[in-house]
């Protein structure tokens, strides 16, 4: 594809509910991150994949999320017992395996828990 | 442990003035610093990256180790350039680490 493809755009869900949130990076990129942005807190990382194995989960808040990425591209983010602080909008962007090379960013999915 | 700075939450100025939004950082190795922007309902992007060394958008942003800054400036903000600005910190297990933001309006 043209860039890094999220889904779904919006997702409203009910509190206590499992949310899955998709990642298709850019064909190639082996580096993929997951960041959450909420209003005045910005940009927070979640969790790194190199791969299919992600070296930094230091940023998942609780266990209650997760995060796979399969055959080194598509990654899937899970919410479990999703909660009112967990709305936010869930970004991920991608990177080639060399060094700190540019990140692509996704458009975002905008999650938000009633 | 990475570490990135941008003590401003906020930034505002008038059209025609010097803009200079802060980034610090914190990296005992050899660090890689990009300066990211985001603007109304658009992607967040890259603006420019140290290694570059080079002027986007009339955007410059010097790397100073002895400081660990990385500032970005502008000598004369447009009110195009409003729009909430990163500064992230690249270390050598290929993360990303992202400031807190600042957002810049640049009034007419």
């Amino acid at each position: 594809g043209a860039g890094v493809s999220q889904s779904p755009s919006n997702k409203v869900t009910e509190k206590g509910k499992d949310v899955e949130l998709r990642c298709d990076p850019i064909s190639g990129h082996t580096a993929l991150y997951w960041y959450r942005q909420s209003l005045g807190q910005g940009l927070e990382f979640l969790i790194y994949f190199q791969g299919n194995s992600a070296p930094d989960k230091s940023g998942l808040p609780s266990d209650r999320f997760s995060a796979e990425r399969t055959g080194g591209s598509v990654s899937t983010l899970t919410i479990q017992r999703t909660q009112q602080e967990d709305s936010a909008v869930y970004l991920c962007a991608s990177s080639y395996e060399i060094m700190n090379t540019e990140a692509f960013f996704g458009q975002g999915t905008r999650l938000t828990v009633v | 442990a990475q570490r990135v700075t941008q003590p401003e939450k906020l930034l505002s100025v008038f059209k025609g003035a010097p803009v200079e939004l802060k980034c610090n950082y914190s990296y005992s190795g050899s660090p890689e610093l990009f300066w990211y922007v985001q603007y109304s309902r658009q992607r967040l992007q890259l603006l420019l990256r140290h290694i570059s060394r080079e002027s986007i958008k009339g955007f410059t942003a010097d790397l100073n180790k002895g400081e660990t800054s990385f500032h970005l400036k502008k000598p004369f903000a447009q009110e195009e350039d409003s729009a909430m600005y990163y500064c992230a910190l690249g270390g050598s297990n290929y993360k990303l680490t992202f400031g807190k933001g600042t957002l810049l309006t640049v009034n007419p």
